[in-house]
């Protein structure tokens, strides 16, 4: 248990559908992140959260959308996927920026279906 | 471009064998970490180096980086079986704020 929480687990949706996943840490850290893992590609992040304010966008497709209400929560709206989208999506925090030299915490991830 | 790569991409061994990965990058970093990960699981933090140490030790795993070849590596030693899993380094490119992960090197201990 590290502390961030995902759900759900495991997603299946339709092209059409929209759907939310949805991160949670109670460790007090001021930095979220949403990476995606697909099969033999390295982990790819996505958007970083820092004190709730968007800092990095790593040029992700508009129908994913996230959204950061507070420092403890952390959501990736999804809507008109495609099959490529499938994959593991991470969620991750860490007290400082990443960049600034500290350890990231992860979820157990959110393996997700586009049909 | 990618900043971390791991080799090799799989390493099978015996239970009670050392384990090496490396890893290698591109540009100047402030730090490099590796992390685990069981399968289809999130990843777990193991050790942090930083880019003016050499050596780290943390229980079984002793990690090293040369800055001038810039690459690490990670040993564990007396490798059980629990140890299965994927290994990953992050590494962060000076003046930037993020980590950028490798593919990973799959390690099986056989028992």
């Amino acid at each position: 248990e590290t502390g961030v929480t995902q759900t759900p687990r495991h997603l299946v949706m339709g092209m059409t559908n929209k759907k939310s996943l949805k991160c949670e840490q109670h460790l007090g850290h001021n930095a979220m992140y949403w990476y995606k893992q697909s099969a033999k590609k390295p982990l790819e992040l996505m958007f970083v959260y820092n004190f709730k304010e968007q800092t990095e966008n790593n040029s992700v497709p508009s129908r994913f959308s996230p959204e950061c209400p507070n420092s403890s929560h952390l959501f990736l709206h999804l809507h008109t996927l495609q099959p490529e989208d499938s994959a593991l999506y991470l969620c991750a925090s860490s007290q400082e920026d990443m960049g600034t030299g500290t350890e990231a915490f992860f979820g157990q991830g959110t393996r997700l279906t586009v049909v | 471009s990618q900043q971390g790569e791991e080799d090799p991409q799989a390493l099978s061994i015996q239970e009670g064998e050392n384990a090496t990965m490396n890893c290698s990058y591109k540009t100047s970093i402030n730090n490099l970490q590796w992390y685990r990960q069981n399968s289809g699981r999130g990843l777990v933090h193991l050790i942090l180096i930083r880019s003016n140490e050499r050596e780290k030790h943390s229980g079984r795993l002793r990690v090293t980086l040369d800055t001038s070849k810039k690459s690490s590596s990670l040993l564990i030693t007396a490798s059980r079986a629990a140890d299965t899993a994927s290994y990953f380094c992050a590494t962060d490119a000076a003046g930037t704020y993020k980590y950028i992960f490798g593919t990973g090197t799959r390690l099986k201990v056989l028992a």
